[in-house]
């Protein structure tokens, strides 16, 4: 159950693009359709933003967006607003246990 | 409204045993398998127990392993997680969160566990 690998920071201005990594191994990310991507404000619980890859809750702005490729999954933000401003961290099922892993979470700033 | 709301956080010696629970509401409870998340103070976030929907299948994270017990109650929309031997590492938010697929779409506000003498 090792975490997952994403970049600590990421940074853009509002309006451009900002993409954050998630890199895994070939019994977690490699594996399964089933990386999540979730959004945590300062003292605030996380919200789901993606789910199976490229899956976005009712609720969630299509600014937001999954991909994958191997073993490395990819979370963009197009279109940075302020309140965009917040920690992000992806999730991934691994091996057999149907219990998943984190990754080590991304702060994105924006200028 | 889906709400869960978490309970049962404290202080506890190393060593020593605490009980968390979960109040669901808003939703079919039954329905659902429910998990434990936990995060260390300026950490990331730990995927700690998963429950199935008639609490017959139960999975943990390797540190947490025969010492926790996750539970639920269907007929009171309850979620329990039993933490014995804790340690000073064990000291976190725990969050109580309803599964979405392999994802957690509802959280609650997080329930605060400090192990320290």
């Amino acid at each position: 159950q090792s975490a997952l690998t994403q970049p600590p920071s990421a940074s853009g201005s509002p309006g451009q693009s900002v993409t954050i990594s998630c890199t895994g191994t070939s019994s977690d990310v490699g594996d399964y359709n089933h990386v999540s991507w979730y959004q945590q404000h300062p003292g605030k619980a996380p919200k789901l933003m993606i789910y199976e890859v490229t899956k976005r809750p009712s609720g969630v702005p299509d600014r937001f967006s999954g991909s994958k490729s191997g073993n490395t999954a990819s979370l963009t933000v197009s279109g940075l607003q302020a309140d965009d401003e917040a920690d992000y961290y992806c999730s991934s099922y691994a091996g057999s246990a149907l219990i998943g892993v984190f990754g080590g979470g991304t702060k994105v700033t924006v200028l | 409204e889906v709400q869960v709301v978490e309970s049962g956080g404290g202080l506890v010696q190393p060593g020593g045993s605490l009980r968390l629970s979960c109040a669901a509401s808003g939703f079919i409870f039954n329905s659902h398998w429910m998990a434990w998340v936990r995060q260390a103070p300026g950490k990331g976030l730990e995927w700690v127990a998963n429950i199935n929907r008639d609490g017959s299948e139960k999975d943990y994270m390797n540190s947490v392993k025969g010492r926790f017990t996750i539970s639920r109650d269907n007929a009171k929309n309850s979620l329990s997680l039993y933490m014995n031997s804790l340690r000073a590492e064990d000291s976190a938010v725990y969050y109580c969160a309803r599964r979405f697929s392999s994802s957690f779409d509802y959280w609650g506000q997080g329930a605060l566990v400090t192990v320290s003498s």
